[in-house]
């Protein structure tokens, strides 16, 4: 089985920032890679598919980018409503979620 | 608008049945797979099941296989997880998904709550 290594698992930022969030494959997953954005308390949301695809209605300070089992999730200029849990995910062989990254404000 | 309402969680006893529906609208329900991820309290996400668009083929992880089935009446837009055997692990909310063949979820239900307990 595949498994997804996200980091860091929380992260604290500030209005503006340029956030990261990074997923590792314990093996080559090509370019099957999603991220998936959960706000408390609601469903989660599509950002990106196959890694750098933005989703219907998602703005576009949201990229992706990586290939092979390297992937980054990138804000570009953090907003209020950006707070949340973020999960990667992997569909290349089976389903694995990453564990999550908690995103909060500074 | 893509809608995707859960139904049938609650508390159930540990080796007993529950079935969850889930009420599709605002797309053609019979393109799309579908399938269930859950999520048990304050954890992370696990993919449950998946079917295709004419329910002929699904597929499940190992740690359901065998106790949890997917179904789907495409004439009713609606989605279904009958699951027997239920175990205390299998405690968490429930998700129906869309899902762009075996591949992404691009919209996701609100989630129904499944507690298994004594």
């Amino acid at each position: 089985d595949i498994q997804m290594t996200q980091s860091p698992s929380f992260l604290s930022a500030s209005v503006g920032d340029r956030v990261t969030i990074n997923c590792k494959a314990s093996q080559n997953i090509n370019k099957y890679l999603d991220w998936y954005q959960q706000k408390l308390g609601e469903a989660p949301k599509l950002l990106i598919y196959n890694t750098n695809s933005l989703h219907t209605g998602i703005p576009s300070r949201f990229s992706g980018s990586g290939s092979g089992t390297d992937f980054t999730l990138t804000i570009s200029s953090l907003q209020p409503e950006d707070v949340a849990t973020y999960f990667c995910l992997q569909h290349n062989s089976g389903n694995t979620f990453g564990a999550g990254t908690k995103l909060e404000l500074k | 608008e893509v809608q995707l309402v859960e139904s049938g969680g609650g508390l159930v006893q540990p080796g007993r049945s529950l079935k969850l529906s889930c009420a599709a609208s605002g797309f053609t329900f019979s393109n799309y797979y579908m399938a269930w991820v859950r999520q048990a309290p304050k954890k992370g996400l696990e993919w449950v099941a998946t079917i295709s668009t004419s329910g002929s083929r699904t597929y499940y992880p190992d740690s359901v296989k065998g106790r949890f089935t997917i179904s789907r009446d495409n004439a009713k837009s609606s989605l279904y997880l009958q699951m027997n055997s239920l175990k205390s692990e299998d405690t968490a909310t429930y998700y129906c998904a869309r899902r762009v063949q075996l591949r992404h979820f691009d919209y996701w239900g609100q989630g129904v709550m499944v507690t298994v307990s004594s």
